[in-house]
């Protein structure tokens, strides 16, 4: 198994460009997260699906992140426009449905907008 | 609300010293219990997880955790730290309860000395 794969691994942009990460999870795991990671909020929970469904993304931090799950094995997270404040490492994970699954997390994204 | 709280962000111990790095979680129900390690410019690493039955658990790289329920805590133990072992370490709740929702602690950085 390939595990969570992420891309790009690395994305530098400038300040009010589109930005699209992209993650495929495991087969056959049914829920996906996206989580972001900076060194003064730690990893923060952005967006969660399960079976393809946005189940609660109450930490999306404003209408600029969009994300997208067309198909169980494909999602992306948008940031449109971008701002330097959006600058961090953005990883996605995934797990089997159901407790007692474990959440396996891909390499992330390092995002820099300049 | 539900949280994880590590207490330490930094310790610092020598190569072959034992090692604990504390964990305190809050949440009304059954906790999942997780341990992550990342090592910089990595992503997440399972090291363990606890889910039910024996309170002590075994994980990768020779760490073990130990589930208190009075005490609401899931301690990282390691009996002889290695330079390896130098990273940092995340504990983790799932809340099943909520779609199984992963949140995660501050995180603690760990450094091993010669």
């Amino acid at each position: 198994d390939a595990g969570v794969i992420q891309s790009p691994r690395h994305e530098v942009t400038e300040m009010g460009q589109e930005v699209t990460l992209r993650c495929k999870p495991i087969s056959g795991h049914n829920s996906l997260f996206w989580y972001r990671q900076t060194m003064m909020r730690g990893l923060e929970l952005l967006i969660y699906f399960n079976n393809n469904v946005p189940i609660d993304d109450s930490g999306m931090p404003e209408d600029r992140f969009s994300a997208k799950m067309p198909n169980a094995s494909f999602s992306t997270l948008k940031i449109q426009p971008s701002e330097p404040r959006d600058s961090a490492v953005y990883f996605c994970a995934s797990s089997p449905t159901g407790q007692g699954g474990g959440y396996t997390f891909g390499s992330g994204t390092r995002l820099t907008v300049v | 609300a539900q949280s994880v709280t590590q207490p330490d962000i930094h310790i610092t111990v020598s190569e072959g010293a034992s090692l604990e790095l504390r964990c305190n979680y809050s949440y009304g129900a059954t906790p999942y219990l997780f341990w992550y390690v990342q090592s910089p410019g990595q992503g997440l690493q399972l090291l363990l997880k606890y889910f039910s039955g024996d309170t002590l658990v075994q994980g990768i790289k020779g760490f073990e955790a130990e589930f208190k329920r009075s005490q609401s805590s899931f301690n990282l133990r390691k009996p002889s730290a290695h330079w390896s072992d130098a990273a940092e370490y995340f504990c983790a709740v799932a809340l099943y309860n909520q779609g199984g929702k992963l949140i995660f602690g501050q995180g603690t950085e760990l450094s091993v000395k010669p």
